[in-house]
């Protein structure tokens, strides 16, 4: 069975410094991985998916990560943060039939 | 283009009492997801349909929790009796054409579910 571990349940960073959201999986078999991002009262949003392509993936509000299959993982960067992007961000890993398996998610606080 | 719609927004009730979440799926779109969102367990998968049809339910946590779909614009998801437990964020989320690995779900704004 599939696994999502999400390492740091609150990740605080300034304005305009690197965001780097850590993601590994567990997998039986060559995976799918999604990150989402859930603002405050919403739904879940698709912000990239891997699907087996190029190893990185570059996503919506300049949000991007890479597949590094030896390290199971699929971390989430952006170069610079902004105020808009604190977010509550899932990983989630799919293994079949559209069905996903999601990670515990992490709290990115942004403080000016 | 709306997206996936669900009714209501908020629901307070009392336990024992019957609630009933709803979910409109985006058009065109054949598979629907419910899940829940707590802080303790996340976000757990309930039950999943595909062409109207539940696929697995394995994730419904007891008979208390029963989903339907009866037609591909329309979902239920209803609670009968109501614990206070059952207190949390209720989700749906639709995805287009088959069950592909690669699939965007596309999830509504939730929910919030709480029982007295």
């Amino acid at each position: 069975a599939q696994s999502v571990t999400q390492l740091g349940s609150h990740v605080s960073v300034s304005e305009g410094a690197l965001v780097l959201l850590r993601c590994n999986y567990s997998s039986s078999v060559p995976p799918y991985l999604f990150w989402y991002v859930q603002y405050p009262n919403q739904g879940l949003q698709l912000l990239l998916k891997y699907t087996s392509a190029a190893t990185l993936v570059k996503g919506i509000n300049g949000f991007e990560a890479e597949f590094k299959k030896s390290e199971t993982s699929f971390h989430l960067t952006k170069p610079s943060a902004h105020m808009s992007d604190a977010a509550e961000y899932f990983c989630a890993v799919s293994e079949g039939y559209s069905t996903l398996t999601f990670g515990k998610g992490t709290m990115l606080l942004v403080s000016p | 283009d709306a997206g996936v719609i669900q009714s209501p927004r908020h629901e307070v009730t009392e336990m024992g009492q019957e609630v009933t979440l709803r979910c409109k799926p985006i058009s065109g779109h054949n598979s629907l997801f419910w899940y829940r969102q707590t802080m303790m367990r996340g976000l757990e998968l309930l039950i999943y349909f595909n062409n109207n049809v539940p696929i697995d339910d394995s994730g419904m946590p007891e008979d208390r929790f029963s989903a339907k779909m009866p037609n591909a614009s329309f979902s239920t998801l209803k609670i009968q009796p109501s614990e206070p437990r059952d207190s949390a964020v209720y989700f749906c989320a639709s995805t287009g054409a088959g069950l592909e690995s690669t699939d965007t779900q596309y999830f509504g704004p939730g929910t919030r579910l709480t029982v007295l």
